[in-house]
Formats: C-alpha cells, sequence, structure tokens
C-alpha cells in the first residue's frame, strides 16, 4: 500500500509554539500533499510539493521533501489556537489526465492551546 | 461562494434501506471523487469519474455504486447499508490536469440505524 504514515498521531502545544508532523511513504510518487480538517469537515488543501522540489513554503507553512527517505515534514510556525484540526498529507498516484488519485495518511491531530 | 456542494449534511438510514448522497459543484471541474472517512481514519478513494468515465478502486465493496449524470451532479449509491458504511462520505473535484490539488465538500455523515 502506498498509504502515508504520519506521527505523532496527536501534538498538543501552546500558541505561539511551532508544530511539526511528519509524513512517510512507500513507493515513488508524483507529489506529496498536505491537508487539513476541521472536526466534522471537509479537507482543504493547504500545499502541494513535487517529488524534484525539497522545500515549499506558504505563509506559516513549511514543508519539506526527502525523496530518498521518502518522508516529508509540515512545520507550522506561531501556531494560533485557529490551527487546531487534524493534518493530513497525501500521496498522489495520479497517471496525468485522469486526475489526481490521493492515497490519505492517517493524521496528525493537533491542538493549539490559546 | 459554494464551490462543492453535499447534500444532507446528516444522513440517517436503516440497516439495507438503499440511500443515495449527492455531490455538486460550480468550479466546471472535470474530475469528481467519492471519499469514505471512517471515525479517526484517513479518507479512502472509492471512485472517481474523469468526464464520464468510471475509475472504480479494486477494493471497493459492489455495495456502493456512483452515478454522474453530467458535469455538475454526482451520486454515490449505497444499495444496502450495513452497520459498517456509517462515515463520512466526502466528494471532491478536480481539473484533470497533472500534479494538482483537489476541492473537497464538507461531507456528508450517515448514521446507519
Amino acid at each position: 500500500s502506498q498509504q502515508g504514515e504520519e506521527d505523532p498521531q496527536a501534538l498538543s502545544i501552546q500558541e505561539g509554539e511551532n508544530a511539526t508532523m511528519n509524513c512517510s511513504y512507500k513507493t515513488s510518487i508524483n507529489n506529496l500533499q498536505w491537508y487539513r480538517q476541521n472536526s466534522g469537515r471537509g479537507l482543504v488543501h493547504l500545499i502541494l510539493i513535487r517529488s524534484n522540489e525539497r522545500e515549499k513554503h506558504s505563509g506559516r507553512l513549511r514543508v519539506t521533501l526527502d525523496t530518498s527517505k521518502k518522508s516529508s515534514s509540515l512545520l507550522i510556525t506561531a501556531s494560533r489556537a485557529a490551527d487546531t484540526a487534524s493534518y493530513f498529507c497525501a500521496t498522489d498516484e495520479g497517471s496525468g489526465t485522469s486526475g489526481s488519485r490521493l492515497t490519505f495518511g492517517e493524521g496528525t491531530q493537533l491542538t493549539v492551546n490559546p | 461562494d459554494a464551490m462543492v456542494i453535499q447534500n444532507p449534511r446528516y444522513q440517517v438510514t436503516q440497516f439495507g434501506k438503499p440511500v443515495t448522497l449527492s455531490c455538486s459543484q460550480t468550479l466546471n471541474h472535470n474530475v469528481m471523487y467519492w471519499y469514505q472517512q471512517k471515525s479517526s481514519q484517513a479518507p479512502k478513494l472509492l471512485f472517481h469519474y474523469y468526464d464520464k468515465d468510471f475509475n472504480n478502486e479494486a477494493d471497493t465493496p459492489d455495495n456502493f455504486q456512483s452515478r454522474r449524470p453530467n458535469t455538475s451532479f454526482c451520486f454515490l449509491d449505497i444499495r444496502s447499508p450495513g452497520l459498517g458504511d456509517a462515515a463520512m462520505y466526502l466528494c471532491a473535484t478536480s481539473r484533470g490536469t497533472y500534479q494538482e490539488t483537489q476541492y473537497f465538500g464538507p461531507g456528508t455523515r450517515l448514521l446507519v440505524l
């Protein structure tokens, strides 16, 4: 299975601290994506990093990708209570024109305490 | 500006009683996806449509079927729901190009009594 594994499963931090989540996967990928899910809601796309990229930034988010280790990390800096959510990595096995075919990891539940 | 809409948000059905979940999109995307997400688990892809071309995942139970009558709408039919089918069902769309993101609806939570 291509499913990503994430750690930690749960993370609790104080507002203002940084949060780091890790994802590992098993085989070659086109890209890796991170999504956020607030409790009982749909997923929101955060960032996509291609297999030939090593690092990408978007606002307070920083994603790294190490294809040799088949791993990725998501760093949220200066966390806020509103960042409380589940964070999922997803590997894209899409074959081009058929759209993206995502396989999700189990997710990290982040709690940011005020 | 709702982009991917799922109705209803909550659905209660009885064991064995067919149920249909609906999804619509205003993005004019070519691809529509259905995921099943059980409590505290990862979303799992059931199937997707690229335009009218249906793509079923190998391990999706036969109990689950889908219809896409036009670009905007896609339906998930569960022919005979079992207790194990209680889950959140997520619809998503994408343009159908290479290396792209998906846009998710808010989900429909299905309860089977």
